[in-house]
């Protein structure tokens, strides 16, 4: 079975805070990306990565950036946490045009 | 950008019978997809129905697909309580495998 893991499942942070959020899958997938789900709006794409090092912007970028440093990580950063970031963060992995794998998602509050 | 857009929002149907529910789209796709969430997990994909299919079954799902509508309709036959869950459709334009999803059906099964 593709397993998504994410570092957290909850997590609390303050105001202009630094914040990683960790993804990890272990079926050699090339794709990797990153989504926020808010309610009402559905999820929203943040970046994704085709490849070790390679990213793009997704739908919403700003406030946000990324690191693929090895084909099984993908790490999505807060540079300076806002109260408007606090949401569910959901990272997922596929093959080439295959379907999306998620991990159980990080709900993100900053305070 | 929204592509995906499900009818209705919310549905809520007795156990044993069927639920159909709907997603338009507004450009070409390579493939659309169905996706399930569990109140506070990750996605789980159903089904991928590629452009130039009309019809796929899985188990106790029927996705259709008709392109020319640009729309496609997802129906669970024999509904059960397990079934309550958000759907999501998204459709794959072929881009790198990004995928942009609708808000989502909320669905309630009851026993």
């Amino acid at each position: 079975d593709v397993k998504v893991t994410q570092s957290s499942r909850y997590l609390v942070k303050r105001t202009g805070e630094k914040v990683f959020l960790e993804c990890v899958q272990d079926m050699d997938h090339e794709n990797m990306f990153w989504y926020r789900q808010d309610p009402g709006l559905g999820l929203r794409l943040i970046y994704f990565s085709y490849d070790v090092k390679m990213k793009e912007k997704g739908d919403i970028p700003e406030g946000y950036s990324v690191s693929r440093e090895k084909k099984e990580r993908f790490s999505l950063i807060l540079e300076s946490a806002s109260t408007n970031q606090t949401s569910m963060y959901l990272c997922a992995s596929s093959l080439v045009y295959k379907e999306q794998f998620f991990g159980p998602g990080t709900r993100l509050t900053v305070l | 950008s929204q592509q995906g857009e499900e009818d209705p929002q919310a549905l809520s149907i007795q156990e044993g019978e069927n639920a159909t529910m709907n997603c338009s789209y507004k450009t070409s796709i390579n493939n659309l997809q169905w996706y399930r969430q569990n109140s506070g997990r990750g996605l789980v994909h159903l089904i991928l129905i590629r452009s130039n299919e009309r019809e796929k079954h899985s188990g106790r799902l029927r996705v259709t697909l008709d392109t020319s509508k640009k729309s496609s309709s997802l129906l669970i036959t024999a509904s059960r309580a397990a079934d309550t869950a958000s759907y999501f459709c998204a459709t794959d334009k072929g881009a790198n495998s990004k995928l942009t999803f609708g808000k989502g059906i909320t669905l309630s099964v009851r026993p």
